[in-house]
């Protein structure tokens, strides 16, 4: 089956520090990959979507210039925290859609995570 | 716009208990119903899902069917185990040709006691 992985799966860093994460398809080509927060004991709030070669359109109340995304290839995305705050602390969850070569349009696949701690 | 509904949890059932969380939805059109999981600790996992009106989606022993006059999609298990602690999600996407936004449920705790 489809894997995403996510690097790292645990970052602690200091407030005022910026932390990459990245997002990769594994062993399909990502044309879409989104970015979602989760909230303890709450739902995925969606992010942003990120398309290969072209800007991510962000979800409203989610700040662009904080979060930044870059798609790179069709196998790759990463987000920036920049000038990580304490309440960035969140696990945050990419998943990829595979475009045309989906078996079925309809099914995104889910990276296991990751869990940043702002100091 | 799309919205999922869960039922509330945590759930706290004993070893070989029936298990239901119920689910419904608003959406326009068909969309396609899923059930993540999501272990302690881990990212969502698709347990299982459905794509059209009367379909039943099954996977580890749990089950859930589409049901599109009640807009309802609620996840079943006849005898959970401890190892299904976890936090389920409902979602749906719209069936479009592409890929949609998934729109999650709240989340319900299963806490399973031996």
């Amino acid at each position: 089956g489809a894997v995403v992985s996510q690097h790292p799966s645990r970052v602690i860093c200091k407030s005022g520090t910026s932390v990459k994460i990245e997002c990769r398809s594994l062993d399909f080509q990502a044309t879409t990959m989104f970015w979602y927060r989760q909230f303890p004991k709450k739902s995925l709030m969606l992010m942003a979507t990120s398309n290969e070669g072209s800007k991510a359109t962000y979800e409203q109340g989610v700040e662009k210039d904080k979060f930044l995304i870059n798609h790179a290839s069709l196998t790759l995305s990463t987000l920036t925290v920049t000038s990580a705050h304490p309440e960035d602390s969140s696990f945050y969850i990419c998943s990829a859609y595979p475009g045309l070569a989906a078996i079925t349009p309809d099914e995104q696949f889910f990276g296991p995570g990751t869990r940043l701690t702002v100091l | 716009g799309n919205s999922v509904t869960q039922m509330e949890g945590p759930v706290t059932l004993s070893e070989e208990a029936f298990l239901t969380i119920n689910c419904t939805y608003t959406a326009t059109g068909y969309p396609s119903l899923f059930w993540y999981v999501q272990y302690p600790g881990e990212g969502l996992q698709l347990l299982l899902k459905a794509t059209k009106a009367d379909d039943k989606g099954s996977n580890k022993g749990f089950e859930a069917t589409y049901r599109k006059e009640t807009t309802s999609f609620h996840l079943e298990k006849g005898s959970v185990q401890v190892s299904d602690s976890a936090v389920y999600f409902c979602a749906l996407i719209p069936l479009s040709g592409g890929y949609q936004k998934v729109t999650f449920g709240t989340g319900t705790k299963l806490q399973v006691i031996p």
